[in-house]
Formats: structure tokens, C-alpha cells, sequence
């Protein structure tokens, strides 16, 4: 079993649309969450932390349950822009020893 | 420039021949990562390093060598290359403090013929 697993997609959605992402992590040693945006051949860029009491920045709402070694990510009023890959990742300890990431969800927002 | 840099970024090599991948960072970082990204694989772990002269394996490490003999420095060779080894190979750096934010350099494009 991947120590991550994501939907792959891809989600087509009109602009506007709300969109959510789920993400499952194996490891119940996990401790630190993130997503990750990978804009088309291009490098990962950190979109945000997942917090267990949940968290929010601007469109974007980041949870984590970790009783069911869930993770989500929730996109309102899509943007055009938004269209990219989200990559689920996890680290097994606060040290920030390497960083496990799952296969991606991609997004392809339509006008 | 500060950041974290990569080269070349792109390489055509043949099969059996010797190629560095080179990683460069400006901030001090102690961790530091290489990363492969194939269609329907994603992103694996291929090794990283703690701090400068530690080293450590991660998901698919054989056919490479990695060292660290100084902070900001992470080269990683393929000792002779292979046609699967063809691929996106991404150095990363973190700081074991705060968001642990990792950043990307980005990428090199390594073709195997």
C-alpha cells in the first residue's frame, strides 16, 4: 500500500465551482501535513500546512482527521488560475526528515 | 541569488555513462533531498542528507550516489546511467524549524538514450 494515496482525477470543474481533494496516509506516525501546488513542469511550491483543528487562507480550507489518517483540501470559487496539480504530503517526524508525497490530484479549471 | 538552484537543467546522456546532477542552496538548510518525478509515480524519494556529511536512503536509491561534504552543496551521480533513470529529478532543502517548508529547485530533465 503507498504510504499516500490522492484521487488522481483529473477534476474538471467551471470556474466558481467548489472542489474538494482527499488525501489518506498510512503511516500513524505521520506528524506534519501539507499540501503542496505543482503548476505543469514546473517545481513544487508549499499551498499551505494541515493543522488537526483545521485551517483556512483565503479560498483554501486545509483538515486533517487524524483518527481516520485523512486529509483534505477545499477549494471555493475556483479561479482559472487554480488549475494545477495538488500533491498530499506528509513527514513522519517535526526534525522535517524527508517529505512523502502522494501521486497528485489534478485540477483543470474551465471558463 | 538566494534560493536554491539546480544544473544543468536539462542532459542528454547514453546508456552507461557517468552524470552529476548538481544542487545548490543559499540558505543554510540542513536537510537537503533528491526527488525523481515519473508519469504515475509522482514524486520518490531517492536520497537526502541531514546536515553535511550524513546521508541516509530513501524509496529508490539504487543506481545513484549522493554526498555532502559541504552545507550548501548536494550532488547527486548516476554512476552509469540507465534508460529508466530517465526522468525529472527535483532538489529540495528544508530547515527542521517552524512550517518545515521544503523548497524546490527546478528540476532537471534527464534523458537516458
Amino acid at each position: 500500500r503507498k504510504e499516500v494515496e490522492q484521487d488522481p482525477g483529473p477534476f474538471n470543474v467551471p470556474e466558481g465551482a467548489t472542489v474538494a481533494f482527499n488525501c489518506t496516509y498510512s503511516n500513524s506516525a505521520s506528524q506534519s501535513f501539507f499540501w503542496y501546488r505543482q503548476d505543469c513542469r514546473k517545481e513544487p511550491k508549499l499551498l499551505m500546512s494541515v493543522y488537526s483543528s483545521g485551517n483556512e487562507d483565503g479560498r483554501f480550507t486545509a483538515q486533517l482527521n487524524r483518527a481516520s489518517q485523512y486529509i483534505s483540501l477545499l477549494i471555493r470559487d475556483s479561479k482559472l488560475s487554480d488549475s494545477a496539480t495538488y500533491l498530499c504530503v506528509v513527514t513522519l517526524n517535526q526534525a522535517g526528515t524527508a517529505l512523502i508525497f502522494g501521486k497528485g490530484t489534478t485540477l483543470s479549471v474551465s471558463s | 541569488d538566494a534560493g536554491i538552484t539546480q544544473s544543468p537543467r536539462y542532459k542528454i546522456t547514453e546508456t552507461g555513462r557517468q552524470v552529476t546532477l548538481m544542487c545548490h542552496q543559499t540558505w543554510s538548510h540542513s536537510y537537503m533531498f533528491w526527488y525523481r518525478q515519473d508519469l504515475g509515480h509522482g514524486l520518490r524519494l531517492i536520497y537526502y542528507s541531514a546536515a553535511a556529511d550524513i546521508t541516509d536512503k530513501g524509496e529508490v536509491p539504487d543506481g545513484y550516489v549522493v554526498s555532502r561534504s559541504k552545507t550548501e552543496n548536494f550532488p547527486l551521480t548516476l554512476e552509469s546511467a540507465t534508460r529508466s533513470q530517465t526522468s525529472v529529478y527535483f532538489c529540495a532543502s528544508s530547515e527542521p524549524r517552524g512550517t518545515i517548508e521544503a523548497f524546490f529547485g527546478q528540476g532537471t530533465r534527464l534523458t537516458v538514450v
